[in-house]
């Protein structure tokens, strides 16, 4: 048991909808990391949560956003979807003390038709 | 920002023969080099990591080292087995990065019986 929590694990949109993907950090984390994976590719950072602001952002366009809640969770949302998003959206979890500390959950596949 | 390169992209070997892994680094100030092996449709789940401070580190039949002024580390893995086969991704992190991972593209290693 990894201890992050993500869901849904598979969602199938079309283009030009909107998408909500939700990650729950493993417990005693209070950063939350988005990733995107594109088929054969390494993870690519999108965005970084902790205190419930965005600190850091990876080049993507702003269709994607995100929010953290108060009790750590956070979600990631993407507007207008194209077939280009269709990826696994992975979550990680760590503290902001340390980074040695980071664990991904199982992601979400997104398949944009 | 820091770029990560990885190579090769895939790598065959015969079960019980080692595998070698590299990857170079951009970023001088980049302190810690974290593995991750992922298997087909599941989270990718760290392996071993090595700090700045250290030049080789060893858990069981893997190894990683550390060349800071070549900035490159490299995964060893000695006498493979069948369930070694999986996507293996290295990454670094900056500190001045914060809690962010840069991966390299990742290495499909194959270990036929």
């Amino acid at each position: 048991d990894a201890g992050v929590t993500q869901s849904p694990t598979h969602l199938i949109k079309t283009r030009g909808q909107q998408v909500t993907l939700r990650c729950s950090p493993k417990s005693g984390h209070d950063t939350v990391s988005w990733y995107q994976q594109a088929l054969g590719q390494g993870p690519q950072f999108i965005f970084q949560y902790y205190e419930e602001e965005e600190r850091q952002r990876g080049n993507f366009p702003d269709r994607f956003s995100g929010h953290q809640f108060p009790n750590y969770s956070s979600e990631l949302n993407v507007n207008a979807l194209l077939l280009g998003d269709s990826a696994l959206y992975l979550c990680a979890s760590s503290s902001v003390e340390r980074i040695y500390g980071y664990t991904f959950g199982s992601g979400t596949r997104l398949t944009v038709v | 920002g820091e770029n990560v390169e990885q190579h090769p992209s895939t790598l065959s070997v015969q079960e019980g023969d080692s595998a070698v892994i590299k990857c170079t680094y951009s970023d001088s100030a980049s302190n810690y080099f974290p593995w991750y092996k992922q298997e087909l449709g599941k989270r990718p789940q760290l392996i071993i990591d090595i700090r700045s401070n250290v030049g080789e580190k060893k858990d069981q039949r893997i190894a990683v080292t550390l060349n800071k002024t070549a900035k490159h580390f490299s995964l060893h893995i000695t006498e493979t087995q069948p369930e070694d086969s999986a996507v293996y991704f290295c990454a670094a992190n900056s500190p001045y990065a914060g809690n962010k991972l840069t991966f390299g593209g990742g290495t499909r290693v194959l270990v036929k019986p």
